[in-house]
């Protein structure tokens, strides 16, 4: 099956510093990969969808400055968290498209991201 | 409105038994797909089963089938003779054609006693 890897799985940072995810798939070609977010107990918040080459769409009420993702290769997807505040601590999931016909996503295993 | 509900927070079930749970959508698009996931407490989100709107049949894959009503707009898990692995979080989700992002319903968290 298809394989998406995260990295980090978790990560401490200090409040006002920057964060760097990245999000790998590791057997196949991602044209399209996803971002979301999710607080404990709750559901999962598309962030954001990035194409290779292209500039990633974001979801309403996600703030593009803060959050910054780059698809520079049809295996790697990179979310950069700003200037990182306590109130950013979440997991943060990806997922890939292996092409535009497939219906599945294929998720990473997740990134906890906490702001101290 | 919300496009994917899940009314149950919780449910309890014992080893061995079987049990449903519920998912309800909303769209106007005539081409869709209906996913489940399970999300254990390490976070992964582990793909279960897919219906797609066009299917005549309910999807099965081992322990997991998929009870849709097209007409009621639901798409029930059911999981048969439930295991303690099972226990989890439940998450139900839609792509609509022409869309190619996931919209997940709130979840239900599953517990099996022994």
């Amino acid at each position: 099956g298809a394989v998406v890897s995260q990295h980090p799985s978790r990560v401490i940072c200090k409040s006002g510093t920057s964060v760097k995810i990245e999000c790998r798939s590791l057997d196949f070609q991602a044209t399209t990969m996803f971002w979301y977010r999710q607080f404990p107990k709750q559901s999962l918040m598309l962030m954001a969808t990035s194409n290779e080459g292209s500039k990633a769409t974001y979801e309403q009420g996600v703030e593009k400055d803060k959050f910054l993702i780059n698809h520079a290769s049809l295996t790697l997807s990179t979310l950069t968290v700003t200037s990182a505040h306590p109130e950013d601590s979440s997991f943060y999931i990806c997922s890939a498209h292996r092409d535009t016909s497939s219906y599945e996503q294929y998720f990473g295993p997740g990134t906890r991201l906490t702001v101290t | 409105a919300q496009k994917i509900t899940q009314t149950q927070p919780g449910m309890f079930v014992q080893e061995k038994e079987a049990v449903t749970l519920d998912c309800t959508y909303d769209t106007s698009d005539p081409s869709y797909g209906l996913f489940w996931y399970k999300q254990p407490s390490s976070g992964e989100m582990i793909f279960l089963i897919y219906q797609g709107s066009y299917d005549q049949q309910n999807a099965t894959e081992g322990r997991y089938s998929l009870n849709f009503q097209k007409a009621r707009k639901s798409a029930n898990l059911v999981i048969s003779a439930s295991q303690l692995g099972d226990s989890a979080m439940y998450f139900c989700a839609m792509r609509e054609r022409g869309y190619s992002t996931l919209t997940f319903g709130k979840g239900t968290m599953l517990l099996v006693s022994p």
